[in-house]
């Protein structure tokens, strides 16, 4: 079974910290992605990797970057945190973009809160 | 920029009938996925369509896709209160990145 852990289901952050999400799969997937989900907008694409050390931005970018030194981890860094990312942020991870019948595996979700 | 639209955004059912969530989207597209998430979980596969005509069903979830019409459908044959829960679709846009529906909250009340 795929596994995709992050590292805490609640955090609680204060206005202008920097803050770190961490993400870690175990199936030796090639795609991982940064996602984060509001109340009636679905899930909106923050930035993705296909490999290490490369990424690329999705629809939200602003306000975050993202580091992918080794396969399993992909890490969000929100360099100075606002009150308008409180959110889940969810990580998922995919082994191909050249397998057609891939699909996104997701992790349990980081819930952000911050003050 | 893909849109990808689902209707209803809420819906609430009783126990034992039919319904169906429709999925739009605004660009090419052959790969669509459904997608379903329980409060305070993450999201779970439920079905990857491929190509135009696709038709997979598991359980009381029937899911296609028509893509020269752009529009999946995800039915939902005599609903039980199990199959309450928030589901999304995506749809492909290139390699495996996947843009998402708002998601359509289902109750299904006994």
């Amino acid at each position: 079974d795929v596994k995709v852990t992050q590292s805490s289901r609640y955090l609680v952050k204060r206005t202008g910290e920097k803050v770190f999400l961490e993400c870690v799969q175990d199936m030796d997937h090639e795609n991982m992605f940064w996602y984060r989900q509001d109340p009636g907008l679905g899930l909106r694409l923050i930035y993705f990797s296909y490999d290490v050390k490369m990424k690329e931005k999705g629809d939200i970018p602003e306000g975050y970057s993202v580091s992918r030194e080794k396969k399993e981890r992909f890490s969000l860094i929100l360099e100075s945190a606002s009150t308008n990312q409180t959110s889940m942020y969810l990580c998922a991870s995919s082994l191909s973009q050249f397998m057609d019948t891939d699909t996104q595996y997701f992790g349990p979700g980081t819930r952000l809160t911050v003050l | 920029e893909l849109k990808v639209e689902q209707n209803p955004l809420f819906l609430s059912m009783q126990e034992g009938k039919n319904y169906t969530i429709y999925c739009n989207y605004s660009t090419t597209s052959d790969r669509l996925y459904w997608y379903r998430q329980d409060p305070g979980k993450s999201l779970e596969s439920l079905f990857v369509l491929l190509s135009n005509g696709a038709v997979k069903q598991e359980g009381r979830l029937m899911a296609s896709l028509d893509t020269k019409a752009r529009l999946s459908t995800l039915h939902i044959t005599a609903a039980v209160h199990d199959l309450s829960a928030t589901y999304f679709c995506a749809v492909d846009v290139i390699g495996n990145d996947m843009r998402f529906g708002a998601g359509t909250r289902l109750t299904v009340k006994p």
